[in-house]
């Protein structure tokens, strides 16, 4: 199985900070990398998928990168509703494996 | 719109069965792969198996193959998840989902129902 290792597990942050995730694959998976929000008590929603695509609806502060296996989410300035936990997911083998997610908590 | 509902999660004793159902609204249903994906609370998202979009192929997690079988009836707009000898570890909310394709992200959730395997 593909290993997705994502750091850093949670993060305190203020609003207007940058905030940076990263998530690394075990192995390569090219550009088959997704990422999600998810708040308390609700599914997971899709805030970029393909490596760097940003999904239909999500604000522009969310962007995605990638290097090699590394790939990385940035909110460019956090807002109130960004508190939330974030999980990347790689669709490129099966089973597809998630990160184990990053809490970011307000501080 | 497009909705994913779940049913069929509840309490069910070790070695037990439950059927999970998703009734899908507001799309194509028999256009999309749909996924079944689990989450222990205040934890990680685990894939648990997805079915193609005529029901041809079906993939599934190590942890749960041999025990649960995933189906689809396109003319019921329905997804299933039979999951059959029950272990404590396949506690959790379990999410209905959709992709375009196989290597697809997943654009819709369900709300997730929750399954409780105790004693």
């Amino acid at each position: 199985d593909i290993q997705m290792t994502q750091s850093p597990s949670s993060l305190s942050a203020s609003v207007g900070d940058r905030v940076t995730i990263t998530c690394r694959a075990s192995q390569t998976i090219d550009n088959y990398l997704n990422w999600y929000q998810q708040t308390p008590g609700k599914a997971p929603k899709v805030l970029i998928y393909a490596a760097s695509s940003l999904q239909s609806g999500v604000p522009s502060r969310f962007s995605g990168s990638r290097s090699g296996t590394d790939f990385t989410l940035t909110i460019s300035s956090l807002q109130p509703e960004d508190f939330a936990t974030y999980f990347c997911q790689q669709s490129f083998g099966t089973p597809w494996t998630f990160g184990q997610g990053t809490k970011v908590e307000i501080k | 719109e497009v909705q994913l509902v779940e049913s069929g999660g509840g309490l069910v004793q070790p070695g037990g069965s439950l059927r999970l159902s998703c009734a899908a609204s507001g799309f194509t249903f028999s256009s999309y792969w749909m996924h079944w994906v689990r989450q222990v609370p205040g934890k990680g998202l685990v894939w648990v198996s997805r079915i193609d979009n005529d029901g041809s192929t079906t993939n599934y997690a190590d942890s749960v193959k041999g025990r649960f079988t995933i189906s689809r009836d396109n003319a019921k707009n329905t997804l299933y998840l039979q999951m059959n000898s029950l272990r404590a570890e396949d506690t959790a909310v379990y999410y209905c989902s959709r992709t375009t394709f196989v290597a697809g992200w997943i654009d819709y959730w369900g709300q997730g129902t929750l399954v409780t395997v105790t004693s």
